[in-house]
């Protein structure tokens, strides 16, 4: 069981927007950065959000992040079918005194 | 650009120790500004974080593996490896190496910038 709390799976069509929660607690993210990766099949995750809601370069804009209390929420908008991944979030915890992250979560574009 | 490249053995025998080498190019291990790091993923399953190498030369291991693993760097050679003892099948999973960029230096605000493509060991007899 993941300290960080996501959705195991979302759908959503083409060109709609689709948000991926995570949740945790005051020892993670309510007190650190909470990132986000995206993992294709077979492949090294990737960042794609840090810092809450900073893109690294070369990231589409249509990827977000939000952060409110001990929970977080990546939104990507205008869904494409090569968006289709897996998501994970990620934070130190305090607590732990180490990172955590997310059980992940199954993007499908339907 | 930063590079990250994994390598050892793919096929380990239980109660022996894995060994990984991360070799590292386009940026150094005694860089002030980032951190490494090892991550493992199981067939099918979610990442879980392993441990981290500060530029300092110390560390800081997942409390569910601490008794069995270590973590070190080679800085003349620009690596860093991973040695996790006492491997059981639970142990077989892809291992990532990765670099840990910095909200600012010692800070808990971090996160995993770039990634190895990752090895698979597994563990059996």
């Amino acid at each position: 069981q993941s300290v960080l709390t996501q959705p195991p799976s979302v759908s959503e069509a083409p060109r709609q927007r689709v948000t991926i929660s995570c949740s945790g607690s005051s020892s993670n993210i309510g007190n650190n950065a909470v990132n986000w990766y995206q993992q294709f099949p077979g492949k090294a995750p990737k960042l794609l959000i840090y810092y809450d809601d900073l893109l690294p370069s070369g990231v589409s804009g249509r990827f977000s992040g939000s952060k409110s209390g001990t929970s977080a929420s990546l939104a990507i908008s205008g869904l494409q079918s090569e968006d289709e991944a897996d998501y994970y979030c990620a934070a130190w915890d305090d607590y732990l005194n180490g990172v955590v992250f997310g059980g992940g979560t199954k993007l499908t574009v339907l | 650009q930063v590079q990250l490249q994994e390598s050892g053995p793919g096929l380990v025998k239980p109660s022996q120790t894995l060994s990984l080498t991360c070799t590292v190019s386009g940026d150094s291990i005694s860089s002030p500004y980032y951190y490494w790091s090892w991550i493992r993923q199981p067939a099918g399953k979610g990442l879980e974080w392993i441990g981290l190498l500060y530029s300092s030369g110390s560390t800081n291991y997942n409390p569910s593996l601490k008794s069995r693993v270590t973590i070190s760097g080679d800085p003349s050679k620009n690596q860093f490896s991973l040695n996790l003892n006492s491997v059981t099948a639970a142990d077989t999973a892809v291992y990532f190496c990765a670099r840990v960029g910095l909200a600012a230096a010692g800070d808990n605000h971090n996160w995993f910038d770039a990634w190895g493509q990752g090895i698979l060991v597994t563990v059996s007899s």
